[in-house]
């Protein structure tokens, strides 16, 4: 089983700011089936990202996905007010998905 | 518009059943994967099981193996969990997703808003 490892737990910015989040892979992932959502509290996640790079239909253009191999990464270039939220990766194999343990954007 | 309404949620005591249901509208379910996803109070996103457009495959996180049983009816435009044995640790919000495979990238692209189960005495 593939497990995703997502790093910092929390990030603590201040919108503008820049936000870079991490998920690494045990194993090699196929990119085709790297994927990123957001989640905000009582809501369902949402789909940004999929293929590790390609945004989801009316996601801005802010949010960017990048990596291969076991690295990937979400970048959110300047944060938004409605961009804190927790941030999940997401990798399928074998007929099976698995989720990263996400990673809180929190207001600084 | 595409949707995904879960419902059977409730309070149950340790070792008791439920069965989960959601109900899909705006688009032809038999075309897809379906999946479900839970999340425990505080917690993260876990899988929990999938099953393929006809049925006929299914696949389980370790935990749930022997207990859930995933299922569908394309006719009815459903999707349906069954839970036997419940621990307190199945205690989550239970979501239902729409799999997605496009000519580049897999992924979840439609999701219920979830139905809460809670395990306890």
């Amino acid at each position: 089983e593939i497990v995703l490892t997502q790093s910092p737990g929390t990030l603590s910015l201040s919108p503008g700011d820049r936000a870079t989040l991490s998920c690494r892979a045990s194993q090699n992932v196929n990119s085709n089936y790297l994927a990123w959502y957001q989640q905000k509290p009582g809501q369902a996640p949402r789909l940004l990202i999929y293929a590790a790079s390609s945004r989801a239909t009316g996601i801005p253009d802010r949010f960017s996905g990048s990596g291969s191999g076991t690295d990937f990464t979400l970048t959110i270039s300047r944060l938004e007010p409605e961009d804190f939220a927790v941030y999940y990766c997401q990798q399928y194999d074998s007929s099976r998905w698995t989720f990263g343990q996400g990673t809180k954007v929190e207001i600084k | 518009e595409e949707q995904l309404v879960e419902s059977g949620g409730g309070l149950v005591q340790p070792g008791g059943s439920l069965r989960l249901s959601c109900a899909v509208s705006g688009f032809t379910l038999n075309n897809f994967w379906m999946t479900w996803v839970r999340q425990a109070p505080g917690k993260g996103l876990e899988w929990v099981a999938n099953i393929n457009q006809d049925g006929s495959g299914k696949y389980y996180v370790d935990s749930v193996k022997g207990r859930f049983t995933i299922s569908r009816d394309n006719a009815k435009n459903s999707l349906d969990l069954q839970m036997n044995s419940l621990r307190a640790e199945d205690t989550a919000v239970y979501y239902c997703a729409r799999e997605r495979l496009r000519n580049i990238g897999y992924y979840l692209d439609c999701w219920g808003q979830g139905t809460m189960v809670t395990v306890s005495s």
